[in-house]
């Protein structure tokens, strides 16, 4: 266990649809990453938080947002979604503040498009 | 911005034999290189890192090498069994402690 709670693990849905993931991270950890992981693909950096803030954003789509909340939990927003969109979605967090470490990744929202 | 690219997409070995893949990165301000094993439909999992103060690390059965001037780090299993097949994948650091993945390697550990 990783300490990453991701929810919901499974979701199905249909296109033009818009669904929500939610992340919390370990207890203690200021960032937050998302990451998307298409049938076997690899793991594309979508965007990380930091503490609230907005760090660094990656090939995240326009229909795609999130934030990290006070609490430091994060969600992620998947809208006018489309059959590509389904994929495995992981939250990770760390720690690390300074030099970069260890990213403890959550099991993941599975999501369908249908 | 950062890119990783690893090589081979699969690799098919008998139990006993080394394996190793290898990864390349484009930014040379790069100075984390960690390794991932991600086992079917389990999440990704740290099993070994190197940061760029150092050439080689190893823990057991698995060595990390490192060469900054190509910019290029590899991955050794040694004595590989059954229960290393699974996906690895390399990272390197792209700012903001952000991990840039390469494409993966499924490793295949044949009894």
């Amino acid at each position: 266990d990783s300490g990453v709670t991701q929810t919901p693990k499974h979701l199905i849905t249909a296109t033009g649809q818009r669904v929500t993931l939610r992340c919390s991270p370990r207890s203690g950890d200021l960032s937050v990453y998302w990451y998307q992981q298409s049938l076997d693909q690899g793991l594309q950096f979508l965007i990380q938080y930091y503490n609230g803030e907005e760090r660094a954003k990656g090939n995240i789509l326009e229909r795609f947002s999130a934030q990290q909340f006070p609490d430091l939990h994060s969600e992620l927003n998947l809208s006018s979604l489309e059959l590509g969109d389904s994929a495995l979605y992981f939250c990770a967090s760390s720690a690390t503040s300074g030099s970069p470490g260890e990213l403890f990744f959550g099991e993941g929202s599975r999501l369908t498009v249908l | 911005g950062e890119n990783v690219e690893q090589h081979p997409s699969t690799l098919s070995v008998q139990e006993g034999d080394s394996a190793v893949i290898k990864c390349t990165y484009s930014d040379s301000a790069s100075n984390y290189f960690p390794w991932y094993k991600q086992e079917l439909g389990k999440r990704p999992q740290l099993i070994i890192d190197i940061r760029s103060n150092v050439g080689e690390k190893k823990d057991q059965r698995i060595a990390v090498t490192l060469n900054k001037t190509a910019k290029h780090f590899s991955l050794h299993i040694t004595e590989t069994q059954p229960e290393d097949s699974a996906v690895y994948f390399c990272a390197a650091d792209g700012g903001y402690n952000k991990l840039i993945f390469g494409a993966g390697t499924r490793l295949a550990v044949h009894p």
